[in-house]
Parts: structure tokens; sequence; C-alpha cells
């Protein structure tokens, strides 16, 4: 069985301040782990992705996130948050032989000038 | 267009009744997914398709509910006898080949509102 847990519902940051959003999984075997954002009346975009490897992931728009496995946690994170990365954030774990991801039920970010 | 393209955007049906909904993906794209998301919820998987072989309909909630693709590319989503509960958006995603780390590409999905 594979679960993902996104413990806030919400994080409100300041512009230029950094942001961290939280993820913790659970999987059979080794975790192939994505973030996604999802902006209004948009779809789901890729942010990035954790295959094997180094435990930091860079991906778009300057975001990374760090894999731990101890913890298994997968938080995404950015320096220096802008009101253009408000939207809708969601992290998603694999472990499945067709890549059907499970995702966390989002956290929804807001970047206040 | 270049990306994943789903129609109709809103669906509005009476409780009852059957519905249809298209998925586009990407050309090329061997992968194909239906994803149900249900308000303040994350997506929820329904069903995997390679080319045109259903590979998995596990996360179909009941025998109303059917998916096919039949020549690997548009694939159609289809609700028999709506209920109240079929009510979310229903998004479809593809990739490119069959790998299991390989990143999705969404479509803006279909909300279905059924009355």
């Amino acid at each position: 069985a594979q679960s993902v847990a996104q413990p806030e519902d919400q994080v409100n940051v300041a512009e230029g301040n950094p942001l961290t959003v939280k993820c913790t999984y659970s999987v059979s075997g080794n975790p192939y782990l994505f973030w996604y954002v999802q902006y209004p009346n948009r779809g789901l975009q890729f942010l990035l992705k954790y295959i094997t490897g180094d435990n930091l992931v860079k991906g778009s728009y300057g975001f990374e996130a760090e894999f731990n496995k101890s913890q298994t946690s997968f938080h995404l994170k950015k320096p220096s948050a802008l009101v253009s990365d408000s939207a809708l954030y969601f992290c998603a774990v694999t472990g499945d032989s067709w890549g059907k991801l499970q995702f966390g039920a989002g956290t929804q970010v807001v970047v206040t000038p | 267009g270049a990306g994943v393209s789903q129609s109709p955007r809103y669906k509005v049906a009476k409780r009852g009744q059957d519905v249809a909904l298209r998925c586009d993906p990407i050309s090329g794209h061997v992968s194909l997914f239906w994803y149900q998301q249900a308000l303040g919820q994350g997506p929820e998987f329904l069903t995997y398709f390679q080319n045109e072989a259903q590979l998995d309909k596990s996360g179909l909630p009941s025998d109303r509910f059917f998916a096919e693709r039949p020549e690997g590319s548009v694939s159609t989503l289809k609700i028999q006898r709506t209920q109240q509960e079929d009510s979310a958006v229903y998004l479809c995603a593809s990739s490119l080949g069959t790998a299991v780390n390989e990143k999705l590409f969404f479509g803006s999905g279909t909300q279905l509102s059924v009355l």
C-alpha cells in the first residue's frame, strides 16, 4: 500500500522568505517521489522528482526537495518565495510497476507581497 | 496544441444520466491515466492504459465506470447512471513511455456536477 501525508492545509509566507511544504510517505519497496503544482483552472504541472542518487533534487522555478529515507520525508523548498508561487502543491509517491501515483491532499501556498 | 486536451471542460448531468468524458493525450504518448479529484482532495487513481491495453482498472469505484482507448490514442471515460457522489473533477494524464518514474502531463480536467 502507498500513502502520502501533507500535514499542512495551508502555508503562508511573505515574499522573499524561504518556503517549505512538508510531505511524508509510506510505500513498499523503493519510493519514487514527485511534486506537482496546480494553478486555478489548470492541470497539475510537474515540478521535480526523486528516483535515486543525490538526496537533494532540483526542479523547475527554483524549487528543490530533500529526500530523507530515515524520516520517510520529501519536503519541498524554495529559498526565496515569489507571489507567483501561490498555488496548490501536491506530493505524490509510487512504488508501483505502472507508475500509479498516490497523491497527498495538497497544501495551499499563499505568498503575500 | 501540444498538451493533454480534455472535453468537455464542464458537464452537468441529472442523476441517472450517462456521461462520456474525452481525453486527447500528447501525440505519441504510450501511457494514459485517469484520476478523480474530489473537492479539496488530491487526485485518486482510476485506471491505466498502455497503448490500447487497459492494464490496471483497480481504482474504478464501481461497475458504472468504464474506460477505453481503442486505438491507443484518444481515451473515453464513461459513467453510467450517474450518482451525486460521482461529482468531481476527472483528470487525464499521459506520459511518453512506461517507466515507473516518468513525469505525467495532465489535462485541465472535466468538472462533472451531478444534480
